[in-house]
This record gives structure tokens, C-alpha cells and sequence, in this order.
């Protein structure tokens, strides 16, 4: 998966409860990204941010928060205000310029019990 | 509207079998195309990446096709493989700035034996 490693591989939440996915990446590249992926439906971008403490909204942002202190690392929390949470994430990653190929990690499947 | 559809929605081969996948887009100011294989529970992994000049291009037995005055693209599968079971994602990268790809739900292709 070109370097980029999400964990856990599944997670289990209860309604109400904020949950961090883990992803980092080893490829010193500047841009990260977090898409959501559900069933029938394309992958859809939740955050990316180019550079490190520098980050932008996606198209579905809502509920959703991240930080990026590192160049390396770009977790994803989910709060409880993200209505529909249970889907599959999958992390990116790109070089300088978001036309670049982006790399994805393995994803996480996050299931609100 | 920046949009990216994809057919078949799935589709079913024998094994050794060709078969060819379709991509339609309307994304406007074109930069590239992207093909990317998405084996089940893992991340999508790039297959092909085509600019507005390249008309195809080949990566083992797939064989991608753009025809950017007709917006549409084709990826075909040579002599098909039980591994080659994935969904296939369509990606267009629009020439803007901020990020600005545009993924198409995928074609879930089954090979069976």
C-alpha cells in the first residue's frame, strides 16, 4: 500500500462517542488526504491539507475534524456529530500539487454500534 | 457540473475472458484520467494515468483508452484473471486549484472460473 498505513484495519464505536483513525506515511509526501467511502458511491473527500499545520474542507467535512502537526501523520477524529458515521475511510497521500497521483492506504472500516 | 460516470455498474466474465470497462466524463478544464483497482477491503491502487495528449496506454493486460474530444475512456482486460475481481475506479483531475479530483462510483467486475 506505497507506504501509507491506517489503523486499525476495523473499529467499533458506540453511538456518542468520538473515534480517531490513525494514518501515516513514509513517503515525504506534503499533501494528505481523507475520503469517505460507502456502498454504490464514489469515495468522497472529507479533508486534505497541502502542508503541515494547513488544512481545508472537503465536500463532507460535517462532524468530522483533523489535525496535522507532522508531515508524516494525519489523523482523522469522527465525532458524534457526524450523523451516518459507519463507512470505510481511506488515507492518501501526494506529492506537492493535488493533479499528482495519490497514494492510499489500506482504509479503515468504522462500524457505530 | 464536474461529473464522472462509469458502465457498467458490474459485470461478470469467465475466467480467460477479455472484457472492457467504460468511463464518461464532463470535468472541464481537463488535466488527466486515472484508472485504479480496488480490491475488496483494501485501498484503490493507480493502474494507468493518461494526460489530454496520450491516446492509450498499456500496463500489462490493461489497456487504457482516452478519447478527450468525446470525453470518454476505456479500460480494457486482456485474458482475465480470478484476481483481477476488484472494482475499478474512474478518476479525472481537473486543471484548478484546491483539490479537484473527481472519482466515478466504479465497475465491480467479477471473474469466475
Amino acid at each position: 500500500d506505497g507506504g501509507i498505513t491506517q489503523s486499525p484495519k476495523y473499529l467499533f464505536r458506540k453511538e456518542g462517542q468520538n473515534v480517531t483513525l490513525s494514518c501515516e506515511q513514509n513517503l515525504n509526501h506534503d499533501a494528505m488526504y481523507w475520503y469517505r467511502q460507502d456502498p454504490g458511491q464514489g469515495l468522497r473527500l472529507i479533508y486534505y491539507s497541502q502542508i503541515v499545520n494547513d488544512f481545508q474542507k472537503g465536500d463532507i467535512a460535517e462532524g468530522y475534524s483533523v489535525s496535522r502537526e507532522k508531515k508524516e501523520s494525519f489523523p482523522l477524529t469522527v465525532t458524534s456529530a457526524q450523523k451516518n458515521p459507519t463507512a470505510f475511510y481511506l488515507c492518501a497521500s501526494s506529492m506537492q500539487g493535488t493533479n499528482n497521483e495519490q497514494f492510499f492506504g489500506p482504509g479503515t472500516r468504522l462500524t457505530v454500534l | 457540473k464536474n461529473q464522472v460516470e462509469q458502465s457498467p455498474q458490474s459485470l461478470i466474465i469467465l475466467e480467460g475472458k477479455n472484457c472492457t470497462l467504460q468511463c464518461n466524463y464532463t470535468v472541464s478544464p481537463f488535466s488527466n484520467l486515472r484508472w485504479y483497482k480496488q480490491d475488496t477491503g483494501r485501498g484503490p491502487v493507480s493502474l494507468t494515468i493518461m494526460t489530454f495528449s496520450e491516446n492509450t496506454k498499456s500496463n500489462g493486460r490493461y489497456t487504457a483508452t482516452l478519447d478527450a474530444d468525446t470525453k470518454q475512456s476505456s479500460l480494457h482486460i486482456t485474458a482475465s484473471q480470478l484476481s483481477d475481481s476488484a472494482s475499478y475506479i474512474c478518476v479525472v483531475s481537473a486543471r484548478q486549484a484546491g483539490t479537484a479530483l473527481i472519482f466515478g462510483k466504479g465497475t465491480t467486475l467479477s471473474v469466475s472460473s
